[in-house]
């Protein structure tokens, strides 16, 4: 059936770093997209980026680009979202997903709180 | 990369049928037939619901179907029950390995 299991949230200074992991369990990660959607508190879901099977290709909403940088390592089964120069609308709980447009499998997500 | 349009809320009687809509453009639900709906229970992670369109991943009631007519995808689950009530949200493929959510809509279960 398979696990996402997200780690790496936290509370950060406007303007810090957070670098969030996603980690794979029982399906065959390296034959995935892995996709990063957030849910600021109240509010809807937003896509954040996603990246190809063998990570040559890298995708962003335009309020991450310059930001944001996500990656993988198939060899950990993992995946990562390196946050870089964080804002307050940056607050969310951050999750993870498989694949690029059907999102079959989630992690339980993993709250991300930007504080001025 | 504006979010697709929904209503922020819908409602029925247990055991009648109620539509959501989802609004976008030629760029994204217009355009392609990667439209998917999630389910989202408070403090929950999203589920699959629907996926291109109008497919069911395994386990998903028959009770929920999807179309899409243009730049308008639907979202209708049958038979209303009480652990229908969640919030709904619809996806689109919009281009260029991006995709694209709805803004969610609330379904209560009167």
């Amino acid at each position: 059936e398979g696990q996402l299991v997200e780690s790496g949230g936290g509370v950060v200074q406007a303007g810090g770093s957070l670098r969030l992991s996603c980690a794979a369990y029982g399906f065959m990660f390296r034959n995935s997209w892995m996709t990063w959607v957030r849910q600021a508190p109240g509010k809807g879901l937003e896509w954040v980026a996603n990246i190809k099977e063998d990570g040559s290709d890298k995708n962003y909403v335009d309020s991450v680009k310059g930001r944001f940088t996500i990656s993988r390592d198939n060899a950990k089964n993992s995946v990562f979202l390196q946050m870089n120069r964080l804002r307050g609308d940056d607050t969310a709980v951050y999750y993870c997903a498989s694949e690029q447009v059907r999102l079959g499998l989630w992690g339980q997500g993993t709250l991300v709180t930007v504080s001025s | 990369q504006s979010a697709l349009t929904q209503p922020p809320s819908a409602s029925g009687s247990p055991g009648q049928s109620v539509t959501i809509s989802c609004t976008g453009g030629s760029g994204d639900v217009g355009g392609y037939n990667h439209v998917s709906w999630y389910q989202q229970y408070p403090g929950k992670a999203p589920k699959l619901m629907i996926f291109e369109v109008n497919l069911r991943p395994s386990g998903v009631p028959s009770r929920f179907s999807g179309s899409k007519s243009g730049n308008t995808a639907s979202l209708t689950v049958s038979g209303l029950q009480a652990d229908d009530e969640a919030d709904y949200y619809c996806s689109s493929y919009a281009g260029s390995n991006t995709v694209i959510f709805g803004g969610g809509t609330k379904l209560t279960v009167l």
